[in-house]
């Protein structure tokens, strides 16, 4: 089974602060990607990566920012949180093959105050 | 970009009935896959099914089964004799190389 792992479920953040949300896949796989989450709108890609140093923008990139030095990790950054990135958000990672699927992380809570 | 379409946001079905969740997208592509995935109040997303474009036959695991309408670009998820744990968040999604398209959703209630 595809494993994905983030790190933190639940955080409590400032307005002003930076925020790291952690991604962890347990194979090789090339393509991660960042998704919110809010209620109506379903789920919007923020960034993916097809490869170490590589990143694509989704559809809401602005306040966000990607890093990706190792294949196993994807970290998604708030250079300055603000409430209205207050949000669920999900790490996945694409397996080619087998019906090209996407395996989710369990998700990260962020609450901005 | 691709967009996916969910025009239920919210079903409700009895134990045991069958519950049909719309879904209808837009892509030029000929070769795509679509999936159909729940997230439970855990809000751990699990994938349901999914269906390669190419494949003309309808997917189909266990109670659950797709209408796949290719000209159409409608893709409806079948849930026969629901249970109660079928309760929860289900979003259709769309997949072509490295995109992957969600709809907004359609919460179904399961009711006793």
């Amino acid at each position: 089974d595809v494993k994905v792992t983030q790190s933190s479920r639940y955080l409590v953040k400032r307005t002003g602060e930076k925020v790291f949300l952690e991604c962890v896949q347990d194979m090789d796989h090339e393509n991660m990607f960042w998704y919110r989450q809010d209620p109506g709108l379903g789920l919007r890609l923020i960034y993916f990566s097809y490869d170490v140093k590589m990143k694509e923008k989704g559809d809401i990139p602005e306040g966000y920012s990607v890093s990706r030095e190792k294949k196993e990790r994807f970290s998604l950054i708030l250079e300055s949180a603000s409430t209205n990135q207050t949000s669920m958000y999900l790490c996945a990672t694409l397996v080619w093959g087998s019906g090209n699927t996407i395996y989710f992380g369990e998700g990260s809570w962020l609450t901005v105050v | 970009a691709q967009t996916v379409t969910q025009s239920q946001p919210e079903m409700s079905v009895q134990e045991a009935e069958t519950v049909t969740l719309s879904c209808t997208y837009d892509t030029s592509e000929s070769d795509y896959y679509l999936f159909w995935y729940k997230q439970p109040p855990s809000r751990q997303m699990i994938l349901v099914i999914r269906q390669e474009a190419y494949k003309q036959q309808n997917a189909t695991e266990n109670r659950f089964s797709v209408n796949f309408q290719k000209a159409a670009k409608s893709f409806s998820l079948k849930i026969s004799d629901s249970q109660l744990g079928d309760a929860a968040m289900y979003f259709c999604a769309y997949s072509f190389v490295n995109d992957m398209r969600f709809g907004a959703g359609t919460r179904l209630t399961v009711k006793p």
